[in-house]
């Protein structure tokens, strides 16, 4: 089966540009969809489509998708963007399963 | 406003069963295929299971395969998830999420499963 691959953590000070990558096998074929978790909270679709955002989430996340890597970037960092973000693509090759990577906890300094 | 409120989760002894159910509102649930998604504590987002919007169709990981029964009836605008012969591993939060184009794009609060005895 598909796997997609994140860094475990990724710390920013404030203000800064946090980038968050999600490896995989030419992932740049795929469409990558990404979700904020924050604790105790449901999953939030931040991005969907490699770079298209939902209503709603601030211009400040973006997403971009190329080759065995797709990133989620967020910029100027605040202190409420502290969650743990986890990549998701559709594997409709047998079972339409949504398959996610391991989660990449975000810490703002 | 989309809404999806679980309920049925709780304490249960391995080898149990539960039916966790998903209440849909705020969408014309009929036109959605609609997954369940569980949480291990301190793990990442796993899928479990994904209905088709007639439920012609079903899908699951293979670690429930034969254990669990996922279900909808869109008269009630409700998804179900029939879990039999509960594990330990099976201890989890479990999310109903609504699927749109290849994403989850709505997720309900969650419902708890501790299977310990």
């Amino acid at each position: 089966s598909y796997v997609l691959t994140q860094p475990p953590s990724v710390s920013v000070a404030p203000g800064q540009t946090a980038r968050i990558t999600c490896g995989g096998n030419n992932i740049g074929s795929k469409s990558v969809h990404w979700y904020q978790q924050k604790p105790g909270q449901a999953p939030v679709l931040v991005v969907y489509d490699d770079s298209d955002r939902p209503s709603g989430i601030p211009e400040r996340f973006s997403g971009s998708n190329s080759g065995n890597t797709a990133t989620l970037t967020i910029s100027r960092v605040e202190a409420g963007d502290e969650a743990d973000y986890y990549c998701q693509v559709w594997d409709s090759s047998s079972d339409h399963r949504g398959v996610f990577g391991g989660g990449t906890k975000l810490t703002v300094l | 406003e989309v809404q999806l409120v679980e309920s049925g989760g709780g304490l249960v002894q391995p080898g149990g069963s539960l039916r966790l159910s998903c209440a849909a509102s705020g969408f014309t649930f009929s036109s959605y295929w609609m997954s369940w998604v569980r949480q291990a504590p301190g793990k990442g987002l796993e899928w479990v299971a994904n209905i088709k919007q007639d439920g012609s169709e079903k899908y699951y990981v293979d670690s429930v395969k034969g254990r669990f029964t996922i279900s909808r009836d869109n008269a009630k605008n409700s998804l179900y998830l029939q879990m039999n012969s509960l594990r330990a591993e099976d201890t989890a939060v479990y999310y109903c999420a609504r699927v749109g184009s290849g994403y989850y794009s709505s997720w309900g609060q969650g419902t708890l499963v501790t299977v310990s005895s």
